[in-house]
């Protein structure tokens, strides 16, 4: 079956770097996106990468190893905005996307 | 990046009357928009893949009678929820699938509320 595993929660102090980790198993690979998703809104989009390698945009980075099947999101400068549920999702081999769970970032001061 | 509007963005209505969400591509043609529904601190399940012109592929265990899907335009699909239940009270979004197939574009997502 086709599975994305992501942390359910992570804590961060506000200006400090996280983490948040993605691994997945799917049919087919066509590339993986990170979105943000602030609670009672829909996701915005923060990243996509279908090579290996690490995209940066800004505080945020994306890094993704295919052969490894996996990818994380890196925060930097956090600040207090950036609470939020981080969602992992893969495009597969029919082109549907595979959602993670969502990683949920609880900042503080 | 393209804008997909979702509208509304919030409904309340009373159990066993039916409820229509639109969901437009405002600046490009969409051949294929996704339906999705959120329960509260899940995350986001694939109800149907919506293409214009054509039926709609429904995922596992989505009832197709009760969540009608239209997709009538290229910039136009409906969903409509028909003889809505409490249960059936969720967070609705839509994604339109971008022509340079990057992203998905999202909605702003519709509150319903069955009472």
């Amino acid at each position: 079956g086709q599975n994305i595993d992501q942390p359910t929660e992570m804590t961060a102090t506000e200006g400090a770097i996280v983490q948040i980790n993605c691994t997945y198993q799917t049919s087919g690979f066509n590339g993986l996106f990170w979105y943000q998703q602030h609670a009672g809104e829909a996701p915005t989009f923060l990243s996509y990468n279908v090579l290996d390698g690490l995209e940066e945009k800004g505080r945020f980075s994306s890094f993704l190893s295919r052969s490894k099947g996996y990818s994380y999101l890196l925060l930097k400068e956090l600040q207090m905005k950036d609470s939020a549920s981080y969602l992992c999702a893969v495009r597969d081999s029919n082109y549907q996307l595979i959602w993670g769970a969502g990683t949920k970032l609880i900042i503080k001061p | 990046g393209a804008v997909v509007s979702q509208h509304p963005s919030w409904v309340i209505c009373k159990s066993g009357t039916s409820v229509k969400i639109e969901c437009r591509s405002l600046d490009f043609q969409a051949t294929t928009m996704f339906w999705y529904r959120q329960f509260p601190k899940q995350s986001l399940m694939l109800m149907a893949t919506s293409n214009e012109g054509s039926k709609a592929t429904y995922e596992q265990g989505v009832e197709k009678d009760k969540f009608l899907i239209n997709h009538a335009s290229l910039t136009l699909s409906t969903l409509t929820v028909t003889s809505a239940h409490p249960e059936d009270s969720s967070f609705y979004i839509c994604s339109a699938r971008s022509p340079w197939n990057t992203e998905a574009f999202f909605g702003q997502g519709t509150r319903l509320t069955v009472v």
